[in-house]
Formats: C-alpha cells, sequence, structure tokens
C-alpha cells in the first residue's frame, strides 16, 4: 500500500529539548516536504526537498532542520524546540513531475506540544 | 507572489443540501489546482484536480472547474452526506523551480442529519 508514515503521531516535550520527526515513504518519490498546520492560516511549508542530499527552505523554516540522506527517509529536527512551535505538522511526498499536476500524499501527522 | 483564499468557515448544512465552497487564486502562468479533503484525525488527501483552464476535475460526488478567466477553482456537491464533514482545502501547484504546493487557509464542513 502506497503511504507516507510519521512518528510520533503525539509528541509533548520541554523547551529546549531536542526532538526528531521521522517520514518515511514507500512510493519512490523524488520530492518531499514538511507543513505545518495552525489555525487561520492553512498549510504552510517548512522545508523541502527535491532528491536525496537536495535540500531547502520553505516559507517558515526558523527553528527547523532536515536532511535526506536516502530516498525514503525525511526527517524534521527541532534541535531546541520553543512554544511557538507547537503545532500540527505533516510530511508529503510527490513524484518530480514538473507541470503534471501529481498527487502529493500526505503523512497522519504529528501533534507537537512545546511546554 | 502565488496565493489561495478561500472561504472562511465553518459551513454548515444539512444533509442532501447543495454545497458550494469558494476558491480564488492568484498566480504567474498556469497553476495546477487542487482540492484536498482532511477528515478527523487524518492527513490530507486529494479529493480532485484539474491541470489546465476550463478543465473540470471530479470525484466523489464533487466537482470544481479550472476557470482562468475569473481565477476561480469553487468546489461543489448536488446533496451532502454527514461522511463528507470535513476540512477542505484548496490548493495550487507553481509550475516553477519549486513546484511547491501552496495551500488556502481550509474550510471546515458539518453535514448535520
Amino acid at each position: 500500500e502506497a503511504q507516507v508514515t510519521q512518528n510520533p503521531r503525539y509528541l509533548i516535550t520541554v523547551t529546549g529539548k531536542k526532538l526528531t520527526v521521522t517520514c518515511s515513504q514507500n512510493m519512490n518519490h523524488e520530492y518531499m516536504s514538511w507543513y505545518r498546520q495552525d489555525p487561520g492560516l492553512g498549510l504552510r511549508q517548512i522545508y523541502y526537498s527535491m532528491n536525496v542530499e537536495v535540500t531547502d527552505k520553505g516559507d517558515v523554516p526558523e527553528g527547523y532542520k532536515v536532511s535526506r540522506k536516502e530516498k525514503r527517509n525525511f526527517p524534521l529536527i527541532l534541535e531546541s524546540p520553543s512554544p511557538n512551535q507547537t503545532s500540527l505538522y505533516f510530511c508529503a511526498s510527490r513524484t518530480e513531475g514538473q507541470g503534471a499536476g501529481t498527487e502529493a500524499f500526505f503523512g497522519q501527522g504529528t501533534r507537537l506540544t512545546v511546554v | 507572489g502565488n496565493s489561495v483564499t478561500q472561504m472562511e468557515g465553518p459551513v454548515t448544512l444539512s444533509e442532501e443540501a447543495f454545497l458550494t465552497i469558494n476558491c480564488t487564486y492568484t498566480a504567474t502562468g498556469y497553476p495546477s489546482l487542487f482540492w484536498y479533503v482532511q477528515y478527523p484525525g487524518e492527513g490530507l488527501q486529494l479529493l480532485l484536480k484539474a491541470t489546465k483552464a476550463d478543465d473540470k476535475g471530479s470525484n466523489k460526488g464533487f466537482e470544481a472547474t479550472y476557470r482562468k478567466e475569473t481565477t476561480s477553482f469553487h468546489l461543489e456537491k448536488g446533496s451532502v452526506q454527514v461522511s463528507d464533514s470535513a476540512v477542505y482545502f484548496c490548493a495550487l501547484s507553481d509550475r516553477g523551480a519549486t513546484n511547491k504546493l501552496i495551500f488556502g487557509t481550509g474550510t471546515l464542513l458539518a453535514v448535520q442529519p
């Protein structure tokens, strides 16, 4: 079954304690990205990756890091989380296909609370 | 820059009512347009899409037509069901180097029996 798997689904942590949210896809997609979803703001892109070892900032990258060492995995790293990073996070993947209107597949989401 | 504007919710309807959720966009060039749906506790999933002007996307009784002249992609369904209750996101994909998805703020639909 084609899927994007995120872990954990729920996480409560304290300010400053480093954490990693994992994301893995089994569709051999080149393009992966991370979004955060906040009320009234929709989904905003944090980082994206167009292929292995190629990553770039999205619209709200401050306080986040990513890596793309393998095609299937795209972890999101919060080196020193702060309360304003409390949000619902989604990982997504899609084929590269520029201009083709390719479908993005989303993970189930990670609800992060930073206290 | 590119952006998507969709009507604010929540939208509350009775079962079998007609649904319209408005979506307009601003973009240079010719973006692809999408509607994604998010059921409670789940991630987003593609509902329908259109990749060029005058295309109509359809799925599960929902429809939307890519209108370049009005820069719109309104979502419609003739008869909603309780199971359609969800958050609906309009989105565009720019065809530039990043091929990024840009989302609207989402519209919560609540269908009552």
